[in-house]
């Protein structure tokens, strides 16, 4: 049973570059939702997406958008690369959009130079 | 505004003993809380939850506890193992409020032999 992956493990970027990142959420799952973690802070919510569309967003700008595929992958974009941006991102499925427990992948670690 | 605080960092239990991690949330709204556990180079694993209905939840080892009034859950791990060294995140959310999971800052558990 293949848990949620993502993919790339590791991204190197300079301030102004676009990134995207990928999340392909475990089997049976229908519901993703991003999370970026701070060197020692907890997880943050970016957004959710369910039903291709976004569901549920927390206070992170316009710079940050995503996309659900039919397939339920996701991707997460962020654009006009700020230091500040340089986190651990996660990546967490679920079955329907009101589960509260979610299954979590590995993340990306982003360094923006 | 923290809305979810870890306020111990670090956490160090002898093996066998009982290891107690704190929370404090300060968001009245939230009606369910769960722990993650996260290994390094990991995403956070969910290990339990409860909802505001109830004051405690148990399952095998792991044992919440959830004080209302006060705004103060607890997880109690008996009897920690070497293998439970992990930061522990708690997390607020509304039920049936979709992914969107609030979480502490984490504690460093290490469980010494």
């Amino acid at each position: 049973d293949a848990g949620v992956t993502q993919s790339p493990t590791h991204l190197i970027k300079t301030r102004g570059q676009q990134v995207t990142l990928r999340c392909s959420p475990k089997s049976g799952h229908d519901t993703v939702s991003w999370y970026q973690q701070a060197l020692g802070q907890g997880p943050q919510f970016i957004f959710q997406y369910y039903e291709e569309e976004e569901r549920q967003r927390g206070n992170f700008p316009d710079r940050f958008s995503g996309h659900q595929f039919p397939n339920y992958s996701s991707e997460l974009n962020v654009n006009a690369l700020l230091l500040g941006d340089s986190a651990l991102y996660l990546c967490a499925s679920s079955l329907g959009q009101f589960r509260n427990e979610q299954f979590f992948g590995p993340g990306t670690r982003l360094t923006v130079l | 505004d923290q809305q979810v605080k870890q306020n111990s960092p670090s956490l160090s239990v002898q093996e066998g003993r009982i290891s107690i991690l704190n929370c404090d949330y300060t968001n009245s709204m939230f009606d369910y809380f769960l722990w993650y556990k996260k290994y390094p180079a990991e995403g956070p694993t969910f290990l339990i939850s409860i909802s505001s209905i109830k004051d405690k939840n148990e399952d095998g080892r792991f044992t919440v506890f959830l004080n209302k009034s006060a705004k103060h859950l607890s997880l109690h791990i008996v009897p920690s193992q070497p293998g439970d060294s992990a930061v522990y995140f708690c997390a607020g959310a509304l039920t049936g409020g979709g992914n969107k999971l609030t979480f502490g800052t984490g504690t460093q558990l290490k469980v010494e032999l």
